[in-house]
């Protein structure tokens, strides 16, 4: 089945930029979508089709795709930015499966 | 507004059936993909499983001997069963909505559910 690899943690200061990277074989021919997860709480989807915003997510969340990576980019970090993410892609040209990255866990210093 | 609302048993003898539902408000489960996802504690995302209005089913493959995911139209309701539990099946149970390349714009809370003797 396929494997999404997020890094476990990513640490950044207050105003800094955070990147989440999210590997996946040829993941650059898929749709990735990213979702903020807080403590005791559902998560929030904060970016779909590699690099879409929806409505009333702050521009600071972008996305991009290509190759083996995906990457979630968070600028002008702020303490409320304090999550786990999590990517995650739809398999649309064999068994119509999806599957969600390992996330990741990001502190803001 | 949206609104997804689990409901079922917290706690789950082992081997037993772990039987959820999920109330859809708001607008009707007519069209997208109706999903469960889990969550154990202090660990990642898994999808279970969806269903798509037409009557499509798909799970996990890791699950796919286990699950069944059904709707009550009627009800504007879909439940997850799934058998032969462990405690490997404890977690945190979601119900959502995901729409065209299964972006899930509508989850649920949440309900937390153990298996335990």
């Amino acid at each position: 089945s396929y494997v999404l690899t997020q890094p476990p943690s990513v640490s950044v200061a207050p105003g800094q930029t955070a990147r989440i990277t999210c590997g996946g074989n040829n993941i650059g021919s898929k749709s990735v979508h990213w979702y903020q997860q807080k403590p005791g709480q559902a998560p929030v989807l904060v970016v779909y089709d590699d690099s879409d915003r929806p409505s009333g997510i702050p521009e600071r969340f972008s996305g991009s795709n290509s190759g083996n990576t995906a990457t979630l980019t968070v600028s002008r970090v702020e303490a409320g930015d304090e999550a786990d993410y999590y990517c995650q892609v739809w398999d649309s040209s064999s068994d119509h499966r999806t599957v969600f990255g390992t996330g990741t866990k990001v502190t803001v210093l | 507004q949206m609104q997804l609302q689990e409901s079922g048993p917290g706690l789950v003898k082992p081997s037993e059936t772990l039987s959820l539902t999920c109330t859809v408000s708001g607008g009707s489960i007519s069209s997208y993909y109706w999903s469960w996802i889990r969550q154990p504690p202090g660990k990642g995302l898994e999808w279970v499983g969806y269903f798509y209005y037409s009557g499509t089913t798909n799970y996990n493959p890791s699950l796919k001997s286990r699950v069944t995911i059904s709707e009550d139209t009627s009800k504007n309701q879909f439940s997850l069963n799934l058998s032969s539990v462990t405690a490997a099946d404890t977690a945190v149970y979601y119900c959502a909505r995901a729409g065209y390349n299964l972006k899930i714009d509508y989850w649920g809370q949440g309900t937390l559910v153990t298996v335990s003797s």
